[in-house]
């Protein structure tokens, strides 16, 4: 059974450009959350795609925007990169009936230069 | 209801027990977690405990829950050199949002 799947594992921007980072949930997981993880900070909730629409969304500006497609995959986009967007993204997935379960992938970290 | 305090540091020595800390600030939280996360990986689910439990164990974990003062700590018996990760203490809040401690770094030494 595979767990929660990140592409890429590493990626290198500059500052104003944009990146996709891509997920796959647990097999059988219709809930698609994204987390920032500043470092040496905890995750920082940015939204939550159900249903292919995004249900919650945190304190992130409009640079950030997510899909999710119809086989629960789910893409974070972010436009205009800053030198602060550099993290770790990590995605998790859970089941909407039982959202108190978050499983995590193991994030796609982002530097922007 | 965002507020997720936790210590920076703990080192112990292995065969000892940790006690990690945690204080949250929305008694209206449903779910409370302890997750791990070891260097360059993401996030392991530990264990969780349901607001109206005060204790849950599971193995060498043992999570206590204090909701009047909203505190959680994690008790790991027997701490191994393989348990050194960072914790983080989580709050669920409105069923599908995940707030986050800064992380307690566990040190085990030999």
């Amino acid at each position: 059974d595979a767990g929660v799947t990140q592409s890429p594992t590493h990626l290198i921007k500059t500052r104003g450009q944009q990146v996709t980072l891509r997920c796959s949930p647990k097999s059988g997981h219709d809930t698609v959350s994204w987390y920032q993880q500043a470092l040496g900070q905890g995750p920082q909730f940015i939204f939550q795609y159900y249903e292919e629409e995004e249900r919650q969304r945190g304190n992130f500006p409009d640079r950030f925007s997510g899909h999710q497609f119809p086989n629960y995959s789910s893409e974070l986009n972010v436009n205009a990169l800053l030198l602060g967007d550099s993290a770790l993204y990590l995605c998790a997935s859970s089941l909407a009936v039982n959202t108190g379960e978050l499983f995590f992938g193991e994030g796609s970290r982002l530097t922007v230069l | 209801g965002e507020d997720v305090e936790q210590s920076l540091f703990l080192s112990v020595r292995e065969g000892d027990s940790s006690v990690i800390n945690c204080t949250y600030t929305d008694s209206s939280s449903t779910y409370l977690y302890w997750y791990k996360q070891e260097p360059g990986a993401g996030l392991q689910l530990l264990t969780y405990i349901f607001s109206n439990m005060d204790m849950k164990q599971d193995q060498r974990l043992t999570v206590l829950l204090n909701k009047k003062d909203k505190h959680l700590s994690l008790r790991i018996a027997d701490t191994q050199t393989g348990d050194s990760a960072i914790y983080f203490c989580a709050e669920l809040m409105n069923f599908n949002k995940f707030y986050f401690g800064s992380g307690t770094k566990l040190n085990v030494k030999p």
